[in-house]
């Protein structure tokens, strides 16, 4: 199979502070993995692609100094949402592609953010 | 470019009914398409896809859906729906140049009676 996994599913921070969510593939290596923020009963929205080794790619609209994308590795891209405020409240998911199967994107069981 | 259009954002149905939750797709290039499902704070987890092999495509759980490149269309059905179908379903698109960043349509939220 090809698991990835994201932590935490559930954390909740205070506003000004920053947050940490990590995704990653378990049991292949991921040359590419994406970021998606849902906001409540509405659809995912990509927000960057990131390559291992390189800087993310933001999409149009998406603050990179606000989302800071990671991938050190072919297992593990992280995402910090820098000092959070309310209405970065979401529901975060990753997905990642297999090496040299880029015809499925393999999705993480997501991150809710509560910003209080 | 490509987007995705999901008609009806809620479908009701009785159990053992039909299910039909409609997909139209734009695309400027050959699209791969799929349909995922979502339970509640959860991740997605993928139905079935259409990556330009059968325009017929069966996926997990008894769903089955068609590409019809004529219509522009990739409806997802299944002959008998369950009460453990509801949920929140998306149809979703990209292209062998895009790699799996994925356009996602707005979903449909499939409600199921006894």
């Amino acid at each position: 199979g090809a698991v990835v996994s994201q932590h935490p599913s559930w954390v909740i921070c205070k506003s000004g502070t920053s947050v940490k969510i990590e995704c990653r593939s378990l049991d292949f290596q991921a040359t590419t993995m994406f970021w998606y923020r849902q906001f409540p009963k509405q659809s995912l929205m990509l927000m960057a692609t990131s390559n291992e080794g390189s800087k993310a790619t933001y999409e149009q609209g998406v603050e990179k100094d606000k989302f800071l994308i990671n991938h050190a590795s072919l297992t593990l891209s992280t995402l910090t949402v820098t000092s959070a405020h309310p209405e970065d409240s979401s529901f975060y998911i990753c997905s990642a592609d297999k090496q040299r199967m880029n015809t499925e994107a393999f999705f993480g069981q997501g991150t809710r953010l509560t910003v209080v | 470019a490509q987007s995705v259009t999901q008609l009806g954002s809620h479908v009701s149905v009785s159990e053992g009914a039909l299910v039909l939750l409609r997909c139209n797709y734009s695309s400027s290039v050959p699209p791969y398409l799929f349909w995922y499902v979502q339970y509640p704070n959860q991740g997605l987890q993928l139905l079935l896809k259409y990556t330009s092999a059968a325009t017929l495509v069966k996926g997990i759980n008894g769903f089955e859906a068609e590409f019809k490149k004529s219509e522009t269309s990739f409806h997802l059905t299944k002959p008998s729906a369950h009460m453990s179908d509801a949920a929140e379903y998306f149809c979703a698109v990209t292209s062998s140049e895009a790699g799996t960043a994925l356009i996602f349509g707005k979903g449909t939220t499939l409600s199921v009676s006894s």
